[in-house]
């Protein structure tokens, strides 16, 4: 397996434009997660989906960010107007969540090579 | 207070040294894992456990429940062991959400 994919690798826009990142999971996982990586704020979940269906969005900064899974193997983040403040890296992740009635599994979460965004 | 806090910030070794990086977790979790990112940036999960303790050749990582506390240990450690160790938990209620020390900064000169 390729592992999770995330596209583009790098991004420099200016502020106010429309920003999409991409993300492809690893084929069988059923939970997606976008997260983003700043020097002052560390590693923060934004939103993750379970089932191509989001469980948490509380982590989204507000409603400039949407998110969305139309089915399980592709993920979009989409930041519109993009802002200066907006710029860190954004990984994506997957695993294998526990399945109802199901086994528990290890629940680990495999990253993406992240989008480093700049906003100018 | 972060609820995940992490010791030290910073850590430097000479190869060859016994490392030990702390974590101290203020909310309930159902499981704490330990994370490495490397220069380039990818993160990798080296551990994710729930109880007692985990070994994966170097690296050895234990959790003690009750006092809510977790240690990462690298021994005969390397110059490929730099990278930013991070510590994350899961919360209970069958939450997938983690939450996230700020990281300890490794480096280990030969």
């Amino acid at each position: 397996d390729a592992g999770v994919i995330q596209s583009p690798r790098h991004e420099v826009t200016e502020m106010g434009q429309e920003v999409t990142l991409r993300c492809k999971p690893i084929s069988g996982h059923n939970s997606l997660f976008w997260y983003r990586q700043t020097m002052m704020r560390g590693l923060e979940l934004l939103i993750y989906f379970n089932n191509n269906v989001p469980i948490d969005d509380s982590g989204m900064p507000e409603d400039r960010f949407s998110a969305k899974m139309p089915n399980a193997s592709f993920s979009t983040l989409k930041i519109q107007p993009s802002e200066p403040r907006d710029s860190a890296v954004y990984f994506c992740a997957s695993s294998l969540a526990r399945l109802a009635g199901g086994p528990l599994p290890d629940n680990e979460q495999f990253f993406g090579p992240g989008t480093r965004l700049t906003v100018l | 207070k972060n609820e995940v806090e992490q010791s030290p910030q910073n850590l430097t070794a000479q190869e060859g040294e016994f490392i030990t990086i702390n974590c101290s977790y203020s909310v309930g979790i159902s499981a704490l894992h330990w994370l490495q990112q490397h220069p380039g940036g990818g993160i990798v999960s080296l551990f994710m456990l729930s109880s007692g303790k985990k070994k994966h050749g170097r690296l050895i990582a234990t959790i003690n429940i009750q006092e809510k506390h977790s240690s990462l240990h690298i021994t005969a450690s390397h110059p490929r062991d730099s990278a930013v160790y991070i510590c994350a938990v899961r919360g209970g209620g069958g939450t997938d959400k983690l939450i996230f020390g700020t990281g300890t900064r490794l480096q280990v000169f030969p």
